[in-house]
């Protein structure tokens, strides 16, 4: 049982270059999630999606942008690459909003 | 949107020291409650939930009873040890979909 898979697990990037930070979860849960956490903080929320073709913003989407065109993936764009943006970035799976989440291993981004 | 306020760490304990990591929760409504606790260089893993009132949530020797009237979700364990040190994240089950975290609580639990 894969759960959640989040690729790369490390990247840099410099100034202004783009990418995208993958993540697909095999369980078919309907809520997908998105965070950032900085270095000693709690986890910050990008955005989410409730379904397929459903995206929302979180509380810090600016920078970010997301689509899932599909139950399974959920991946996670960066146009153009900030040191603000370096962070660890968490996907998360949930199965009904009154379900707990599971979590990817996270992806190390730094942006110099 | 439903939110929690935990205390602010880092707790730093003694090895078989008692444990407790205050939360408190807003909530719409009774969400289903969850302690998350996430071990250095992972993703958080679910510790404990209870989905309503009066329910223990129980696992690994932690325990946390969701309370409706003072709308608390307080963690505890009768005897850390030094594994358990990690961050510990208080959430209320979300009712749009769109879950906020607090800002964790880090343990440190010295030998």
């Amino acid at each position: 049982n894969a759960g959640v898979t989040q690729t790369p697990k490390f990247r840099i990037l410099k100034i202004g270059q783009s990418m995208t930070l993958q993540c697909t979860q095999d369980m078919n849960h309907n809520y997908m999630y998105w965070y950032r956490q900085d270095p000693g903080m709690g986890l910050k929320l990008i955005y989410y999606s409730v379904g397929a073709g459903i995206t929302d913003k979180g509380e810090v989407p600016n920078g970010y942008n997301v689509s899932r065109s599909t139950t399974e993936d959920f991946p996670l764009r960066l146009e153009l690459a900030a040191p603000s943006q370096t962070s660890v970035y968490f996907c998360a799976s949930g199965q009904t909003l009154d379900s707990p989440l599971h979590f990817g291993n996270g992806t190390r981004l730094t942006v110099t | 949107g439903n939110s929690v306020t935990q205390m602010e760490g880092p707790v730093t304990l003694s090895e078989e020291a008692f444990l407790t990591i205050n939360c408190t929760y807003t909530a719409t409504g009774y969400p289903s409650l969850f302690w998350y606790v996430q071990y250095p260089g992972e993703g958080l893993q679910l510790l404990l939930k209870a989905t309503k009132a009066d329910d223990k949530g129980s696992n690994k020797g932690f325990e946390a009873t969701y309370r409706k009237e003072t709308t608390s979700f307080h963690l505890e364990k009768g005897s850390v040890q030094v594994s358990d040190s990690a961050v510990y994240f208080c959430a209320p089950a979300s009712n749009t979909g769109k879950l906020i975290f607090g800002q964790g609580t880090t343990l440190q639990v010295k030998p």
